[in-house]
């Protein structure tokens, strides 16, 4: 079956700091893999995506890289900011059931000023 | 535009009671999707309606969830004879169409205290 490993938080860094949030998978057939965000007392929102090997999905200046041969999708930025304290939760829909998302179990992210 | 709304925001409820939770999805959206976000098991899928039908339920916990969709729009997810193991935040989901992997909009959800 469809399975999602992100690293277990949580996370605090200081302002401008460089974030890794690491997630790997395991998937039958040829997963999407997605980051959603779920800042404090807010609904999840997708972050961003990437539908094949080698595609690098984008936003906020968030960035993942979907790794067919390593099967992971890390989330990076370089400079982050108080505004991005929140849950981040690695997903992937794969297979026939190519509605389902599985998650990943979230990464807590503190920011301090 | 409008999003997805879920109703109650919050519901408190005696150990076998019944309740109802309620999805409005996003106009024009035929996939809707239940999922259920609790600290011990994380975000774990309940159920996927396109449009009234339901072809997969397997991830309703037990016979005491019960999910329907009316007018391809609404939906209301239904747990009979609570346990204090169903409380959790309930997440509603609707997107475009459910062949794809298309973007789910998520609700902010109900949170369910079984008391």
């Amino acid at each position: 079956g469809n399975s999602v490993t992100q690293m277990e938080g949580p996370v605090t860094l200081s302002e401008e700091a460089f974030l890794t949030i690491n997630c790997t998978y395991t998937a039958t057939g040829y997963p999407s893999l997605f980051w959603y965000v779920q800042y404090p007392g807010e609904g999840l929102q997708l972050l961003l995506k990437a539908t094949k090997a080698d595609d690098k999905g984008s936003n906020k200046g968030f960035e993942a890289t979907y790794r067919k041969e390593t099967t992971s999708f890390h989330l990076e930025k370089g400079s982050v900011q108080v505004s991005d304290s929140a849950v981040y939760f690695c997903a992937l829909i794969s297979g026939g059931s190519n509605y389902k998302l599985t998650f990943g179990k979230g990464t807590l992210l503190t920011v301090n000023p | 535009g409008a999003g997805v709304s879920q109703s109650p925001s919050n519901k408190v409820t005696e150990k076998g009671k019944d309740v109802e939770l309620r999805c409005d999805p996003i106009s024009g959206h035929t996939a809707l999707y239940w999922y259920r976000q609790s600290l011990g098991q994380g975000l774990e899928f309940l159920i996927y309606f396109q449009g009234n039908s339901a072809p997969d339920k397997s991830g309703l916990p037990s016979d005491r969830f019960s999910a329907e969709r009316t007018g391809g729009s609404v939906s209301t997810l239904t747990i009979q004879r609570t346990q204090q193991e169903d409380s959790a935040v309930y997440l509603c989901a609707s997107s475009v169409t459910g062949q794809g992997p298309y973007e789910q909009y998520f609700g902010p959800g109900t949170r369910l205290t079984v008391t």
